[in-house]
C-alpha cells in the first residue's frame, strides 16, 4: 500500500525566510500530488496540485517541486508571513479512482 | 465560494447509539466523502461517493455506513457508537475529475462517552 510522509514536527521559522517542507511517498508514483491548508478547528483549504510530468509549479509565493527519483515533493513559502502558519497537507492520488491518501501534516510557525 | 456544510460542529453522544453526521454541499460535486482525523494518524477515508446512491470503501468503513439519496448531501451512520470513534469527521466534495480539488467542510468533533 502506498504511505505519504511527512515530517511530524512543527518548523519554526523567522518572518521573511522561506519555509521548506517535505513530502514523500513509499511505493507508487503519484499521477498527481495535491497539497493543503488547515488552520486550527478548521477543514483543509486547497492550494496547490502538480502532476507527475511537472517539475515545478508556482502561485503567488507558493512554490512546489516534484521529484520521481527521491520520490519527494518540496512545498516552498517565500517571503514567510506569520499568517501563514498552519498546518500543511500533501495528498496523493494515483493513477485510477478518485481517492486521496493524506500525509500526516506538518506544522508551521512563522515567528515576527 | 464553495460551500460544504457539515450540521454539527460539536457533537456528545453515548456509546451504542445510532449516530447521524450530515453534510450538504452547494456546488453540484459528483463525488462527496468523508473522513476522521486523529492525531498522529492524520485524514482518513471512511466511505466515498461518485454519484447518488453510489459508494465506495475507504480505508476505515468498518463501524461506519454511508447514505446518499440525492447528489448534494452525504450523510455518514455510526451504527452503534463506541468509544473508539471518537475523533473529528470531515466532510469533503469536488467534481468527478481525478484532479480535482476537494473542498472540505470545518469537521465535527464527535465524542462518544
Amino acid at each position: 500500500s502506498q504511505k505519504i510522509e511527512q515530517n511530524s514536527e512543527a518548523l519554526n521559522i523567522q518572518e521573511g525566510k522561506t519555509a521548506t517542507l517535505t513530502c514523500n511517498y513509499t511505493n507508487y508514483s503519484p499521477a498527481y500530488l495535491q497539497w493543503y491548508r488547515q488552520d486550527p478547528g478548521r477543514g483543509p483549504v486547497f492550494l496547490l496540485l502538480i502532476r507527475e510530468n511537472e517539475k515545478e509549479k508556482r502561485k503567488e509565493r507558493l512554490k512546489v517541486t516534484f521529484d520521481t527519483t527521491l520520490k519527494q515533493s518540496l512545498f516552498h513559502i517565500t517571503a514567510s508571513q506569520p499568517a501563514d502558519s498552519a498546518t500543511y497537507l500533501c495528498a496523493w492520488r494515483g493513477n485510477a479512482g478518485n481517492m486521496l491518501t493524506f500525509g500526516g501534516g506538518t506544522r508551521l510557525m512563522v515567528k515576527p | 465560494d464553495v460551500k460544504v456544510t457539515q450540521s454539527s460542529r460539536y457533537l456528545v453522544k453515548r456509546t451504542g447509539e445510532k449516530v447521524f453526521l450530515e453534510c450538504v454541499q452547494d456546488m453540484d460535486h459528483e463525488n462527496m466523502f468523508w473522513y476522521r482525523q486523529d492525531p498522529g494518524l492524520g485524514l482518513r477515508l471512511i466511505y466515498f461517493s461518485y454519484d447518488v446512491k453510489m459508494k465506495e470503501k475507504g480505508d476505515i468503513p468498518e463501524g461506519y455506513s454511508v447514505s446518499r439519496e440525492k447528489k448534494e448531501r452525504f450523510s455518514l451512520i455510526l451504527e452503534s457508537a463506541s468509544t473508539n470513534q471518537t475523533s473529528m469527521y470531515l466532510c469533503a466534495s469536488s467534481f468527478w475529475q481525478g484532479h480535482q480539488p476537494q473542498h472540505f467542510g470545518d469537521g465535527t468533533r464527535l465524542s462518544i462517552l
